[in-house]
This record gives C-alpha cells, structure tokens and sequence, in this order.
C-alpha cells in the first residue's frame, strides 16, 4: 500500500543549528502538509503544498514539494527553543485515493 | 470560539471494560476522524467519518466503534476486545473542500489499570 517515509526519526542540535526532515512517498500525491506537535499536545497544522516543485516559507521555515509531487522537506534556519516538538508530513493520495498517509514524524530537541 | 473539545483530557479504565471518548466540533466540519498515538509513534487511523449517518473503518479498526449520529459529535467507544487500549487518542476534523487539512482535538490519554 502507499507509505510515506520520514528521516531522520530524531534530531538533536544545538540551539542556533540548522534543522532538516525529509518525507518521501511510494507514490504520487495530490498535496502534502506538515503538522508540528509539541511535547504534550496535538498536531497543528503548519502548512500546505500542492504544485510540483512549490516553495512556500513561514519566517525561519522553509517547505518544499518536490518536482514528482513524491518528497518533501521541512527546513528551520536557526533553530530556537521553541521549534521543539514532532513534526509530521502527512500526504493526501492521487486519483480517487483521497486518503491522508501520514509519516512517523521527525522528533526535534534543541539544546540551549 | 471554535474548535474540537474532547473529553476526558485522562481516562483510567479497568480490565475487561468498554469506555467511550467524546470528541465535540462545533466548526460545522463534515469529516471527522479518530487516531491512535503511541509513544514515539506516528498517527494511526482507527475510524473516520465524512457525512452524518455514515463511517468507514481506518487502519486499525478492530476493537473499537463509533457512531455519527449529529454532525458535531462523533464518539469514540473502546472495547473490551482491544487487547492493547492504553494510548492517546486523537480527534480530528475538516471542512469540505478544505483538501484533506485536519484540525485536532486536545487528546485523551487512556490507560489500563
């Protein structure tokens, strides 16, 4: 069946380092979103992707959809304390698929 | 203000005994959804429901049940044939056309005594 593959599962950085999670699908998605959840809490909604190759940023964040419509990327510049949590890609199937694969989430910690 | 309520924020359950978990939206959303987070885990789908009066089973069905019979309710009831309940349950639901975007509940954390 469709799977949607995250990396790394875990990531520690200082703070002030760069950040990195990749998703990758079996298939070809109709868009892609990214979730955080904190320590504690639930997943919200970070944002959307939904054309080939699209780059959409959110202050130090930085998405990108890639060319096949198959991976992504969630990229922090900079990371502060406060970008702890998980962050989860979550792929909305092609065609008549209309059903959400999530991936295993990427757990960030951020040394002060 | 709107949003999804879900409760018990906890909920302690015996062995051998059904508990349900209310899941409230009042952001007039057609489609909801039920997971289960373990820790360290990723999201696993349990049920969903994308109109009234109609559901269809997730990934990981079996041992639990819900109904929709109101469009802001859609409860979520943990059986006794779970094996393994203890987890976080998350709610979650989307408006129409919206494209798939879900908005989620607090949570409730279930464990078994």
């Amino acid at each position: 069946g469709q799977q949607v593959m995250q990396i790394p599962q875990y990531q520690h950085v200082q703070e002030g380092e760069d950040f990195t999670t990749y998703c990758n699908s079996s298939t070809t998605l109709s868009n892609i979103q990214w979730y955080k959840q904190r320590p504690g809490g639930h997943p919200v909604f970070l944002i959307q992707l939904v054309k080939s190759g699209e780059v959409k940023k959110q202050k130090r964040l930085t998405f990108q959809f890639g060319e096949a419509k198959k991976n992504s990327s969630l990229h922090i510049t900079a990371t502060q304390t406060t970008d702890v949590g998980t962050y989860f890609c979550a792929g909305l199937g092609a065609g008549n698929n209309r059903k959400l694969i999530w991936g295993l989430g990427t757990s960030l910690a951020v040394n002060p | 203000d709107g949003g999804i309520t879900q409760s018990p924020k906890y909920l302690f359950r015996k062995e051998g005994q059904n508990v349900t978990l209310s899941c409230e939206q009042n952001l007039n959303h057609d489609a909801m959804y039920w997971y289960r987070q373990d820790p360290g885990q990723g999201l696993r789908l349990i049920y969903y429901s994308q109109i009234v009066n109609d559901f269809q089973k997730g990934d990981i069905a079996e041992g639990y049940s819900v109904s929709r019979e109101k469009k802001e309710s859609f409860p979520l009831t943990v059986t006794s044939a779970q094996k393994n309940p203890t987890a976080f349950y998350l709610c979650a639901s989307r408006g129409l056309g919206q494209q798939e975007t879900q908005y989620f509940g607090p949570g409730t954390r279930l464990l078994v005594l």
